[in-house]
């Protein structure tokens, strides 16, 4: 069974700093990764995904993620954070994109605060 | 383009009602998804559509059921709403069955009383 797992319910970070968020996960197969963030009283947005190919994926709104297939984690990060970056994000895994068997499941969240 | 769109925005029922949500996907897109938010148990997938018929389905009760229309808009119904169905239902709507850039909706906040 597959299942992802964002060990921090809360990061918190001043802007300009570089930022991190941590998720981990478990497929029987070839992992496809993603990263949607949800702003407050609005549905997720996509950010980013890792099909296959290189292991570092660029996506919306200077974030970029890292592919580590060793420690099963898909990190997402920033460079410099910005205030407007606080939100609430979530990573997910599917390990096929076709299969009808194939479902999509989230991890918890990871709530993102960026200080002035 | 028009995004994802849902109806209502919000909801109150009663216990033991029954709900209908309404989702209107982007133009063009022919595969819907719900999802149930809820604090204790966070994003769960309920359900997918491609083409009117339903491709695939989350661990959720008969209670919970949906439908796609042939211009691809979906309902999903809740019959004998229970105080743990309170919750933001989330659609999503993607072009095809490749459903890795799903595009959501704001959702509709259902609240059950």
């Amino acid at each position: 069974a597959q299942s992802v797992a964002q060990p921090e319910d809360q990061v918190n970070v001043a802007e300009g700093n570089p930022l991190t968020v941590k998720c981990t996960y478990s497929v029987s197969g070839n992992p496809y990764l993603f990263w949607y963030v949800q702003y407050p009283n609005r549905g997720l947005q996509f950010l980013l995904k890792y099909i296959t190919g290189d292991n570092l994926v660029k996506g919306s709104y200077g974030f970029e993620a890292e592919f580590n297939k060793s420690q099963t984690s898909f990190h997402l990060k920033k460079p410099s954070a910005l205030v407007s970056d606080s939100a609430l994000y979530f990573c997910a895994v599917r390990d096929s994109l076709y299969s009808s068997a194939s479902k999509i499941i989230f991890g918890s969240g990871t709530r993102l605060s960026i200080r002035p | 383009k028009a995004g994802v769109t849902q109806t209502p925005r919000y909801l109150i029922k009663t216990r033991g009602q029954q709900v209908t949500l309404s989702c209107s996907p982007i133009s063009g897109h022919r595969s819907v998804s719900w999802y149930q938010q809820t604090p204790g148990q966070g994003l769960q997938f309920l359900f997918e559509y491609f083409s009117e018929t339903q491709r695939n389905k989350g661990n959720f009760p008969g209670r919970f059921s949906g439908r796609q229309f042939s211009n691809s808009r979906s309902e999903m119904n809740v019959s004998t709403l229970e105080l743990g169905d309170s919750a933001l239902y989330l659609c999503a709507s993607s072009l095809s069955r490749d459903l890795y850039e799903q595009y959501f909706g704001p959702g509709t906040r259902l609240t059950v009383t």
